[in-house]
């Protein structure tokens, strides 16, 4: 059963506190992304990463981290430094020699305690 | 700043008729042009892409997309209750793999 699974779909987050959220494939995905999305606005790019050991960062990177040690695994860290991080947050893939074709995982939400 | 610009809506129609949506782009470098349906409270899904000039048919679906003019547009035929949702466009920038997206264009298919 192939996908792109994100874990939890809700999080909780207290205030000074890091919190990771979970995203794997296993597609055979080489590039992966991570987006927000705020009520109203478009999705922009947190930080994506096209081989392992490798990332870069997107429009909005402050206050985030990720780590690309798996092909098949890109977790994202929020952290205390991001002061406004609720927001839905979508992880996507693509296949290989289709990078620009993106598929989404269910999306975690994150509210703010 | 390369943008992608979309009516937000919300757009409606009524059952059966041809939906209409439309999106511009800001950067003449971009090749490929995505739509994504996305259901309240779900993640986007992709639905079509286009990256030559012209239409192109998938069902009740066709995207056209016209350089010249930096449009691109996807039209539904026969629209039906279920394709009530936000319709997100995206274009890649320029030389990259990297996606802009639109802010989304909310669409009501009244039964």
């Amino acid at each position: 059963d192939g996908g792109i699974t994100q874990s939890p779909k809700y999080l909780f987050r207290k205030e000074g506190q890091n919190v990771t959220l979970s995203c794997e494939q296993n597609l055979n995905h080489d590039a992966m992304y991570w987006y927000r999305q705020d009520p109203g606005q478009g999705l922009r790019l947190i930080y994506y990463s096209q081989i392992v050991n490798d990332f870069q960062k997107g429009d909005i990177a402050e206050g985030y981290s990720v780590s690309r040690e798996k092909k098949e695994s890109f977790p994202l860290t929020v952290t205390s430094a991001q002061k406004n991080p609720t927001a839905f947050y979508l992880c996507a893939s693509s296949p290989p020699g289709q990078s620009e074709t993106q598929y989404f995982g269910p999306g975690t939400r994150l509210l703010v305690l | 700043q390369k943008e992608v610009e979309q009516n937000s809506g919300p757009l409606s129609v009524p059952e059966g008729a041809i939906a209409s949506l439309n999106c511009t782009y800001s950067d003449r470098g971009s090749q490929s042009f995505f739509w994504y349906r996305q259901y309240s409270g779900k993640s986007p899904e992709l639905i079509m892409f286009i990256y030559s000039n012209g239409d192109k048919e998938d069902g009740r679906f066709t995207a056209q997309l016209n350089k010249a003019s930096q449009y691109v547009s996807l039209l539904i035929r026969d629209s039906q209750p279920s394709d009530s949702a936000t319709y997100l466009c995206a274009g890649t920038q320029g030389g990259s793999e990297k996606l802009v997206f639109g802010k989304g264009t909310k669409l009501t298919v009244n039964p």
